[in-house]
């Protein structure tokens, strides 16, 4: 099973709302990320978590911040976005990270957010 | 600096036009590379990993190849279902550093 699950599908958020993004994987692999994902360009790497650890912070606004409970769970809380802020949040895991394995990357569906 | 060139950024193909679409890239020493499908509003579907010049990876009407300097995606008598986003990247050897994104093919397939 090569799943990775995201929640909600879509979001609508206010300037002001505080909100959540979920992202759960069960195939035992110790790395996690989350990617931000403007129409019609590639994936942008925002964060990488290792066994639980935050590894990579790509200079990401802090009204983002990562959270992993455990090594299945990645959550990003959303406090005070703006409005290019909108886009498609990906999170994805791969077995490893940083080590000498060529680690696919499996991603989720996202979920479509809407800053108004 | 590390960089992945994707060709031609778009593509329309008549259903059961064969072609390829072409990943170039410059990077520091190649872990891998890998490609991808994207769907419209949905995310990456892995495809392939290519490790050295000289592979080959198949699957269905995809074939993907890898040289020193370039890989390619080849689309053997595609059909509209195929018509989707393929996105390469490429995981550079040095350290912990993330996958280099090209900015992808969008590839329409003509009924």
């Amino acid at each position: 099973d090569t799943e990775v699950t995201q929640t909600p599908k879509h979001l609508v958020m206010g300037m002001t709302n505080k909100k959540s993004l979920k992202c759960e994987q069960h195939m035992g692999h110790r790395a996690m990320y989350w990617y931000k994902q403007k129409a019609k360009k590639p994936p942008e790497l925002m964060f990488v978590y290792s066994y639980e650890k935050l590894s990579i912070n790509e200079s990401v606004p802090s009204r983002f911040s990562p959270e992993c409970p455990n090594s299945s769970l990645l959550n990003l809380h959303l406090h005070a976005l703006q409005p290019e802020d909108s886009a498609l949040y990906l999170c994805a895991s791969s077995q490893d990270w940083g080590l000498a394995a060529y680690n696919e990357q499996f991603f989720g569906p996202g979920t479509r957010l809407t800053v108004l | 600096e590390d960089q992945v060139t994707q060709s031609p950024e778009a593509l329309r193909l008549q259903e059961g036009e064969s072609s390829s679409l072409n990943c170039s890239y410059t990077v520091s020493g190649l872990r891998g590379l890998f490609w991808y499908r994207q769907d419209p509003g949905k995310g990456p579907e892995f495809l392939f990993t290519l490790y050295s010049a000289g592979e080959e990876k198949e699957k269905e009407r995809l074939k993907a190849t890898l040289t020193k300097k370039e890989s390619f995606l080849h689309i053997t008598a595609p059909k509209p279902e195929d018509s989707a986003t393929y996105l390469c990247a490429v995981s550079p050897r040095a350290g912990n550093t993330p996958l280099v994104f090209g900015k992808g093919t969008r590839l329409s397939v003509i009924a």
